[in-house]
Parts: structure tokens; C-alpha cells; sequence
């Protein structure tokens, strides 16, 4: 267990929908990365959020967006969704200072 | 655009031999991680290396950073089938964190 927790597990949702996923970082860390992985595919990175703020954005569709609240727990907005958009979506966090990762169980998205 | 590349994709072993992955860059890597994904699990941080021909070794995997800083292997010994998965390498470079990860090798172990 990393102390990274990401909800759900699992989602199914349709073409066009939009769905939302969560992730809590560990207790202390500040950074959240988000990283799509495709069937076969390596991971990619969409964005991280530092304290809040947006620090860096990677491969991220114009579709997602994402933030980090307050409580340093994050969310990632996926918006008209389409079936190449079936992925495992990780969460990851660190220390600041620190390039070592800790990621989250992931979510599974199913778009049919 | 910045990119490490890994090779094999694939590798099949027979347990108790030995497996190599490698990471290569075409531009000087800041520093290079390897994590460990195992089937139907997630990423898992193994180590981090940050100087020119650093070696490190975690019981039978030993990770090796180039002089030159442009690749990098992890050598396996005696794979067990314990070792199985996604061997991945990435590189954190900037200011801003940004993480790049190469697309992994996945090893099967055959009994």
C-alpha cells in the first residue's frame, strides 16, 4: 500500500459523457502527478499540481483538466469522452525535493 | 521532443537466467529512475540514479547510470518468477519536475 488513495476503481460510462476521478496524495506529500496508461502502452504524464498550483503539463487533452484543492487531494475532469479514452488513469505524489513517486491503485475507465 | 527510449519491449526468460533492460537518451539524462509495474498492479519506485557511472544494488537487480549519462541498465540475476512485470525507466528533468517515462520492457518468466 503507498498511501495514495484513488476513487473508483472502476468506471464504465458512455461516449460523450464526462467523468471525474479522485486521488488523495500521502499524508504530507504536496505534489500530485496524473499519467494515463494505455493497454501496451507506457505511461503518459498529463499534469501535475503542486500545493495547488498547476507545475507542469504533459500529454494532456484539451478535453481533461484537473485540480487540486485545498485539502491537497486532486481531481481529473475527462469531458466527451471517446473510446480511445479507455485507460488506467494513475495518481501519483512526492515530496518536494524528491523525483520518487508513489503511485495510487488507479482507476479503470471503460468507455463504450 | 525529450524522450528515453527502452529496450527490449518484450523479454521471455527461462527462470534462474539473467535479464537486462536498457534506457537510452539521445541527450544528457539529469538523473534516471526505474520502477517496477507488476501485472494488474501500479507503478512501484525501485530506485534513482543521479551520478555518471553510478552502480547500485538492490540484492539481485543492479542498476548502472552511463559515464556519459545517456543510458542506463537494470540486470536482473537469476530471475525468479517473483520478478515478473513492466520495467520501466524515467527521467525528472526541470525546474518544473516534468517526469518522462520510457515505454518499459515487460519480462515473462517461463518455469
Amino acid at each position: 500500500d503507498s498511501g495514495v488513495t484513488q476513487t473508483p476503481k472502476h468506471l464504465i460510462t458512455a461516449t460523450g459523457q464526462r467523468v471525474t476521478l479522485r486521488c488523495s496524495p500521502r499524508s504530507g506529500d504536496l505534489s500530485v502527478y496524473w499519467y494515463q496508461q494505455s493497454l501496451d502502452q507506457g505511461l503518459q504524464f498529463l499534469i501535475q499540481y503542486y500545493n495547488g498550483e498547476e507545475r507542469a503539463k504533459g500529454n494532456i487533452l484539451e478535453r481533461f483538466s484537473a485540480q487540486q484543492f485545498p485539502d491537497l487531494h486532486s481531481e481529473l475532469n475527462l469531458s466527451s469522452l471517446e473510446l480511445g479514452d479507455s485507460a488506467l488513469y494513475f495518481c501519483a505524489s512526492s515530496v518536494e525535493g524528491k523525483n520518487e513517486q508513489f503511485f495510487g491503485p488507479g482507476t479503470r475507465l471503460t468507455v463504450l | 521532443g525529450q524522450q528515453v527510449m527502452q529496450i527490449p519491449q518484450y523479454q521471455h526468460v527461462q527462470e534462474g537466467e539473467d535479464f537486462t533492460t536498457y534506457c537510452n537518451s539521445s541527450t544528457t539524462l539529469s538523473n534516471i529512475q526505474w520502477y517496477k509495474q507488476r501485472p494488474g498492479g501500479h507503478p512501484v519506485f525501485l530506485i534513482q540514479l543521479v551520478k555518471s557511472g553510478e552502480v547500485k544494488k538492490q540484492k539481485r537487480l543492479t542498476f548502472q547510470f552511463g559515464e556519459a549519462k545517456k543510458n542506463s541498465s537494470l540486470h536482473i540475476t537469476a530471475t525468479q518468477t517473483t520478478d515478473v512485470g513492466t520495467y520501466f525507466c524515467a527521467e525528472t528533468k526541470g525546474r518544473d519536475d516534468k517526469i518522462i517515462f520510457g515505454k518499459g520492457t515487460r519480462l515473462h518468466i517461463l518455469p
